[in-house]
């Protein structure tokens, strides 16, 4: 069974620091997978994609992600943390299946201090 | 352009009601899936509906129920409603049904069930 699983529930880093969120995936095949970012009260915003191909992937607002076969990983990563970068983050992996569903994680809770 | 919109934006009903949530695509997007994500977790896939037909179902009871209107627009009907119901009710519209269509997600809308 496809299984996403992100195991920082919240992470707390300061302005300016760098950030690596971690993802582990479980599926027979190397799938699509994906960063979403979730702002209180808002939608999923789609951070980056690996589809196949280069396996280190460039995003928006800086991000970046590395996928890892060997270690079934795909963490997403920033060099420099700002302020509005406080959100809720999702890997997914996806889309499966004849409804083309995504598989997400239970997401990590993203806290930066001054 | 307009994203995905959804409404209402919030609603609380009462156990064993029946609740509409409506969905608009973006523009030229065939297909629409819904999600729920209930708090502290990541989306659940509930739906997709690509021109107008079910192409994929999650794992929800049959109180959960959906259809698309030829303009593509897409509702998720939920019958007797239960407290375990309350979620972030989640809408995604793509071009179509290509692994590599991008999903955009509406903004949700929050349900409470009391």
């Amino acid at each position: 069974a496809q299984s996403v699983t992100q195991p920082d529930i919240h992470i707390t880093v300061s302005e300016g620091a760098s950030l690596e969120l971690r993802c582990n995936y479980s599926y027979g095949a190397t799938p699509y997978l994906f960063w979403y970012v979730q702002s209180p009260g808002q939608g999923l915003q789609l951070l980056l994609k690996y589809f196949s191909g280069d396996t280190l992937v460039q995003g928006i607002k800086g991000f970046e992600a590395e996928f890892k076969r060997s270690q079934s990983s795909f963490n997403l990563r920033k060099p420099s943390v700002h302020w509005s970068d406080a959100a809720e983050y999702f890997c997914a992996v996806g889309p499966l299946g004849t409804g083309n569903q995504f598989y997400f994680g239970t997401g990590t809770s993203l806290t930066v201090i001054p | 352009d307009a994203g995905v919109t959804q409404s209402p934006t919030h609603l609380i009903k009462t156990r064993g009601q029946h609740v509409t949530l409506r969905c608009s695509p973006i523009s030229g997007h065939k297909s629409v899936s819904w999600y729920q994500q209930v708090l502290g977790q990541g989306p659940q896939f509930i739906f997709q509906y690509y021109e107008k037909e079910e192409r994929g179902r999650g794992n929800f009871p049959d109180r959960f129920s959906a259809r698309q209107f030829p303009n593509y627009s897409s509702e998720l009907n939920v019958n007797a409603l239960l407290l375990g119901d309350s979620a972030l009710y989640l809408c995604a519209s793509s071009l179509g049904t290509g692994k590599r269509d991008e999903q955009y997600f509406g903004p949700g809308t929050r349900l409470t069930v009391t």
